[in-house]
């Protein structure tokens, strides 16, 4: 079993449209929570980074974290064909070493 | 403020070679990551370097290496390729490391054949 479970999509939403982007994970050392947004033949671009349960909320992106189910998410309101790409979560725990998902495939049609 | 640049951005080696990679991090940043990126495996942790020193290290055989400089600046090398090496190497930096974000370059895509 992974120690971060992500739902690899594709997903496709129409423009305007809110998607919700989920990770699971099992190592409960893991305290620091990151999303990453990634296109075609580019490096990982960090989106929003979290150490904390809650949400935390960056221009049309919220970061949602319960450490009690393990869980976080990704919610991106008002979707843009521009927000095509692949999401990816990240997560450590002391250390630096980032464990990340598999990332999932996000399609916005125009 | 200049991002993470790696060099070069596409390599074709043999199998049985070796490679070197570069990173240099953005300006200030002592923390240097690498990570290899595949689409059977995804992104994975090879190791990380601070202050010249190997930090953490991920698990990937001993033909996976790396050093850093006095300035920061890091490489990965890669003895005895082998086709599964084919990867797209990206390195990440952060100012100290612990529990900091981290900030990726646009990768180095090896191609093994």
């Amino acid at each position: 079993q992974k120690e971060v479970e992500q739902d690899p999509g594709p997903l496709s939403v129409p423009e305007g449209a809110i998607v919700s982007l989920n990770c699971t994970y099992s190592n409960s050392a893991f305290q620091y929570f990151m999303w990453y947004r990634q296109y075609s033949r580019k490096g990982p671009e960090l989106l929003m980074y979290t150490y904390s349960s809650g949400n935390k909320e960056d221009g049309r992106f919220t970061a949602q974290v319960d450490k009690s189910s393990k869980y976080i998410s990704l919610f991106i309101r008002d979707s843009q064909p521009s927000d095509s790409a692949t999401y990816l979560c990240a997560m450590t725990g002391w250390g630096n070493k980032l464990v990340f998902g598999a990332g999932t495939i996000l399609r916005v049609k125009s | 403020k200049a991002g993470v640049t790696q060099t070069p951005r596409y390599l074709i080696k043999t199998r049985g070679q070796q490679v070197t990679l570069s990173c240099s991090p953005i300006s200030g940043h002592r923390s240097v990551s690498w990570y290899q990126q595949t689409p059977g495996q995804g992104l994975q942790f090879l190791f990380e370097y601070f202050s010249e020193t190997q930090r953490n290290k991920g698990n990937f055989p001993g033909r996976f290496s790396g050093r850093q400089f006095s300035n920061s600046r890091s490489e990965m090398n890669v003895s005895t390729l082998e086709l599964g090496d084919s990867a797209l190497y990206l390195c990440a930096s952060a100012p100290e490391g612990f529990r900091d974000e981290q900030y990726f370059g646009p990768g180095t895509r090896l191609t093994v054949t």
